[in-house]
């Protein structure tokens, strides 16, 4: 079965410092890749996606993320993070074929303090 | 366009109450995911739908749990009765299409506690 691995629980930061955190598939097809965030108390919003072309994909807020095909990964990348960058954030995986939903890791919660 | 709507955003109830969850698509999208999120577990796939026929209700945990969507713009989640070990945020989402470019939309959740 598929499945999604965020290797972080919970990264803690000061303002200003680089963020990555990890995210690795299992599935050896072509596949969509996404991270969502979710803010405390709020639903879960779509932070960037790759469907296909440049690995390297740039989201919303300063956040980019890289697919390296051949590591089966996309970790999320930030250079300098924010304390308003707190909240839980989802790698997710959809297999690039019609009929399957979208298989979420378990997240990560990200604390950056000011 | 409104986004996915969920209703109710909490409710708190008793042990043994039937708990029921209602969800409205975005307009026009075929498919329907129910989610469940706990501290536990995370973000798990309950059930999903395409053009309201259910498709994969493997991850609907018990029989005391069942979804329907009895028309393109309406699903409800039920629970009876139900428990403690239930009190979670369900997410209800939709998207298009699955698989090819493109993306699912979540509503706000509906955060659930059961006393």
């Amino acid at each position: 079965a598929q499945s999604v691995s965020q290797h972080n629980h919970h990264v803690i930061l000061s303002e200003a410092a680089s963020l990555e955190l990890g995210c690795n598939y299992s599935y050896g097809g072509t596949v969509n890749l996404f991270w969502y965030v979710q803010y405390p108390g709020q639903h879960l919003q779509l932070l960037l996606k790759y469907f296909s072309g440049d690995p390297l994909v740039k989201g919303i807020k300063g956040f980019e993320a890289e697919f390296i095909k051949s590591k089966f990964s996309f970790n999320l990348r930030k250079p300098s993070v924010q304390w308003s960058d707190t909240a839980e954030y989802f790698c997710a995986v959809i297999p690039n074929q019609a009929g399957t939903a979208l298989i979420f890791g378990k997240g990560t919660t990200l604390s950056v303090s000011s | 366009d409104a986004g996915v709507i969920q209703s109710p955003r909490h409710e708190v109830t008793e042990m043994g109450q039937e708990v029921t969850l209602r969800c409205k698509p975005i307009s026009g999208h075929d498919y329907l995911f129910w989610y469940r999120q706990t501290m536990m577990r995370g973000l798990e796939l309950l059930i999903y739908f395409n053009n309201n026929v259910p498709i994969d209700d493997s991850g609907m945990p018990e029989d005391r749990f069942s979804a329907k969507m009895p028309n393109a713009s309406f699903s409800t989640l039920k629970i009876q009765p139900s428990e403690p070990r239930d009190s979670a945020v369900y997410f209800c989402a939709s998207s298009l299409q699955t698989g090819v470019g493109n993306t699912i939309y979540f509503g706000e959740g509906s955060w659930l506690t059961v006393v």
